[in-house]
């Protein structure tokens, strides 16, 4: 399986401010998504995140609030936009790798645990 | 879109009981089912999967089944251990690699 890092780990951060959040995996993987887990909660996609191209959204996340990049194949980035309470949440990476069967597994990140004030 | 349901929510068995999870999905198309166990303020970690083309798989004290023409799968845990305790996922797969997930069961195994 593939080594996942996110950075930061954690955050507070004020009403109405940005945060990004990187996402860096230690080898070339196919497909990488962003999920938001909402305390207590299960994980929901927000989008995948796509390689030289606009990331594909999920129904409920646009991008003007959380836009995503996808430079290269181990590497991509989510900023929370103009934050509120409501965004404090864990946000997680996730990768699928290239294998011998399809779907082939998906990993996740450590997660960013995001608090607004 | 397609729908996971997750029971229980919450599952409380003595230590040595076995433990079932249940879910349910609505797309006929779902072909790959995997279960991830998530401890507290860790990342979700994949503990077993199972693909359509077979009705049971088997890792130690763990077992998933499958029931396509129910549309349901299950996990089942035996043996269970106070390190069982965690919060299990069951997701199922849908077109592009995307997985929809279950509301998640709170398994504690008491001493």
């Amino acid at each position: 399986s593939a080594v996942i890092s996110q950075k930061p780990s954690r955050d507070i951060c004020q009403r109405g401010t940005s945060l990004t959040i990187q996402c860096q995996v230690d080898s070339q993987v196919t497909m990488m998504f962003w999920y938001r887990q909402q305390p207590g909660q299960s994980l929901t996609l927000i989008a995948t995140a796509n390689q030289g191209s606009e990331a594909t959204y999920e129904s409920g996340f646009v991008i003007d609030k959380f836009p995503i990049s996808r430079p290269n194949l181990t590497f991509s980035t989510l900023t929370v936009s103009n934050m509120s309470p409501e965004d404090s949440s864990i946000y997680l990476c996730s990768v699928v790798t290239t294998g011998s069967h399809y779907p082939d597994t998906q990993y996740f990140g450590p997660g960013t645990r995001l608090t607004v004030l | 879109g397609e729908n996971v349901e997750q029971h229980p929510s919450t599952l409380s068995v003595q230590e040595g009981d076995s433990a079932v999870i249940k879910c349910t999905y609505s797309d006929s198309a779902s072909n790959y089912f995997p279960w991830y166990k998530q401890e507290l303020g860790k990342r979700p970690q994949l503990i077993i999967d199972i693909r359509s083309n077979v009705g049971e798989k088997k890792d130690q004290r763990i077992a998933v089944t499958l029931n396509k023409t129910a549309k349901h799968f299950s996990l089942h845990i035996t043996e269970t251990q106070p390190e069982d305790s965690a919060v299990y996922f069951c997701a199922d797969h849908n077109a592009g690699n995307m997985l929809t997930f279950g509301g998640g069961t709170r398994l504690m195994v008491k001493p």
